[in-house]
């Protein structure tokens, strides 16, 4: 059972559109991370959200955390090819034994020229 | 920089045979992750270790062990491994105990390629 569940799994569009990529859970996060993955490589932290109804925004990327910190979205505006990639949602929670990173499944973007 | 660095980056195994991934990173961070990475499942958690000394299950830990050998190196073993266990590992770490945040944020080795035949 996926804690945390990312759509579209998949998602292909074109150079200057716009898309929303959704991270969606029924527990709780203290924080909610976004990453960047390119093939051959680990993921990137792009962003944290801390307090719910958080909005941050990074050039082209605003990210979004939901009031009741459960959820996330992810807005990019007037995609560009460079933006293809991997991007993976992942919830923090504190456990006994130390801080735990959930990780979605994850949205492969295509953004075709 | 070398961050966080892993080896071996591809290897293929026949069922049955163990090996150990070795991990290593020179920020003197506290905590350490094993994580694998599988098509449609995301990362999913197979031990860390929030400080130097102590070792916990993640999500999926069956079939691995962990070793921190120091603040440095945190090495995962498969001692039988099983053709379910193809996948990509990442080691990762972390500069705190406490929850990811800005300040603390978690940094990825480049992956293990593993295959199980």
């Amino acid at each position: 059972t996926q804690l945390l569940e990312q759509s579209p799994q998949f998602l292909s569009i074109q150079e200057g559109e716009n898309l929303t990529v959704y991270c969606n859970s029924s527990s709780v996060f203290s924080s909610l991370q976004w990453y960047r993955q390119e093939p051959g490589e680990g993921p990137v932290l792009l962003v944290t959200v801390v307090t719910g109804g958080e909005v941050k925004k990074l050039k082209r990327l605003t990210f979004q955390f939901g009031d009741a910190r459960k959820d996330s979205s992810l807005h990019i505006t007037a995609a560009q090819p460079g933006d293809t990639g991997l991007y993976l949602c992942a919830g923090a929670r504190w456990e006994t034994s130390g801080s735990r990173l959930t990780f979605g499944e994850g949205t492969q973007l295509t953004v075709n020229p | 920089n070398a961050g966080v660095t892993q080896t071996p980056k591809f290897q293929v195994l026949k069922t049955g045979q163990s090996m150990t991934l070795q991990c290593a990173q020179d920020m003197n961070h506290n905590s350490m992750y094993w994580y694998r990475q599988d098509p449609g499942m995301g990362l999913r958690l197979i031990y860390y270790s929030a400080s130097e000394g102590t070792t916990d299950k993640g999500e999926v830990p069956n079939g691995y062990n962990v070793s921190r050998l120091n603040k440095r190196e945190f090495s995962l073993r498969l001692e039988s491994a099983a053709p379910s266990q193809t996948s990509v590992y990442f080691c990762a770490s972390k500069p705190g105990t406490s929850l990811p945040s800005s300040g603390n944020t978690i940094y990825f080795g480049e992956g293990s390629w593993l295959t199980v035949v």
